[in-house]
């Protein structure tokens, strides 16, 4: 079964630091694969995604992904990190078919120092 | 574009009473999901729609949760009755696959 997992329940970095949050899929097939930032009270945003060519992708707000087949990850990356970032973290992958559904990880909640 | 929109935002009730969760989808997308999002878990998939057709409702308690999507548009999930458990966010998506998924801002569902 396709299963999603985050190891890093939370994560704190001080603002201007760099990020990684990591995430492991098991999946049989290629995966499609996304990154979704929450914050309190908001719904999911996705920041961005992964189906197939160049294995880093560019997302919104200045982050990226590198989706790794050898190690089945896709970690999240900023260089950067700005306070607005403070948010809970979730990596999902999307099940190819007629069920299109994603499957989450538990998410990372980031915490960020000023 | 607007995007799902999902009321009531909260909602508190006593265990045992029921209630109804609304879910409007983005203009055009065929496939509605309903996740459901306890405090400090991911969302975990309830029931998935293909226009008015369900696609995938294997994890949803069907002793008391039910959902319709009359017409492909507009969806309601119902539990009933509801148990302390049952107290999470509710998360309508929608999408037009192979896209990606949009969500709505969610239902917090407290049960007293």
């Amino acid at each position: 079964a396709q299963s999603v997992t985050q190891p890093d329940i939370h994560i704190t970095v001080s603002e201007g630091a760099s990020l990684e949050l990591r995430c492991n899929y098991s999946y049989g097939a290629t995966p499609y694969l996304f990154w979704y930032v929450q914050s309190p009270g908001q719904g999911l945003q996705l920041l961005l995604k992964y189906f197939s060519g160049d294995t880093l992708v560019q997302g919104i707000k200045g982050f990226e992904a590198e989706f790794k087949r050898s190690q089945s990850s896709f970690n999240l990356r900023k260089p950067s990190v700005h306070w607005s970032d403070a948010a809970e973290y979730f990596c999902a992958v999307r099940h190819t078919g007629t069920a299109s559904k994603l499957t989450f990880g538990t998410g990372t909640r980031l915490q960020v120092t000023l | 574009e607007a995007g799902v929109a999902q009321s009531p935002r909260y909602k508190i009730i006593e265990k045992r009473q029921s209630v109804a969760f609304w879910c409007n989808p983005i203009s055009g997308h065929a496939t509605l999901y309903w996740y459901q999002q306890i405090l400090g878990q991911g969302p975990k998939l309830l029931i998935q729609f293909q226009n008015n057709g369900v696609v995938d409702d294997s994890q949803l308690p069907k002793d008391r949760f039910s959902a319709e999507r009359l017409k492909g548009v507009d969806s309601t999930l119902k539990i009933q009755p509801a148990k302390l458990e049952d107290s999470a966010v509710y998360l309508c998506a929608s999408s037009m696959p192979p896209g990606e998924l949009f969500f709505g801002e969610g239902s917090r569902l407290t049960v007293l």
